[in-house]
């Protein structure tokens, strides 16, 4: 059974911080994404990354995947109230009709 | 409209009733899923539908029970649940059923099982 574990759980920042969330797992994946999900709504695809090593700026939005293709990162430079809601990290596996969701980060950034 | 679209926003049902979760997509994908979402836990599969036909069913209990009439909708019938059956039941589409292919959510539908 492949597992996404997500780590930090919880993290309540303030404006204008910076932080990281991280995705690991003992398996390799053809493709990592994340996903953002705010309150009462599904969760909507940010980036998808595909080959190792690779690092994606969507913003103020930083994502990185491993070289071995196990892991990814997400950064946030400078915080905003409208970054709040639960990262939700996902692999695929090329051949696999499902993707495996990581246990998720849920993020508060307040004034 | 656009997306996937799902209905109800909200249900609450008796553990006898039987209800209905419908859901639709504008997108010309090839591939539709159910996954439930409760708290503290991993994103559940539920089925995974390509092209109207069922290719994964992952264990779930008989009182859930998929439909897909075509490849724009899919519905999830609903009978005889449970308590702990209340979460966040969520459909998303995707191109094709390739574990690399982004999927498109829709906003969800709360379940409330009293």
């Amino acid at each position: 059974t492949q597992l996404l574990e997500q780590s930090p759980q919880f993290l309540s920042i303030q404006e204008g911080e910076n932080l990281t969330v991280y995705c690991n797992s003992s398996s390799v994946f053809s493709s990592l994404q994340w996903y953002r999900q705010e309150p009462g709504e599904g969760p909507v695809l940010l980036v998808t990354v595909v080959t190792g090593g690779e690092v994606k700026k969507l913003k103020r939005l930083t994502f990185q995947f491993g070289d071995a293709r196990k892991d990814s990162s997400l950064h946030i430079t400078a915080a905003q109230p409208g970054d709040t809601g639960l990262y939700l990290c996902a692999g695929g596996t090329g051949t696999a009709s499902k993707l495996t969701f990581g246990t998720g980060t849920r993020l508060q950034v307040t004034l | 409209e656009t997306g996937v679209t799902q209905t109800p926003r909200h249900l609450v049902m008796g553990m006898t009733n039987k209800k209905s979760l419908k859901c639709e997509q504008h997108l010309g994908h090839n591939a539709m899923y159910w996954y439930k979402q409760s708290a503290k836990k991993p994103l559940e599969l539920m089925f995974v539908y390509s092209l109207e036909e069922r290719v994964e069913n992952n264990s779930v209990p008989s009182r859930f029970s998929p439909e897909c009439p075509n490849s724009s909708h899919l519905f999830l019938h609903l009978h005889t649940l449970q308590p702990e059956d209340s979460a966040l039941y969520l459909c998303a589409s995707s191109p094709g059923v390739r574990g690399d292919y982004g999927y498109t959510f829709g906003s969800g539908t709360r379940l409330t099982v009293v």
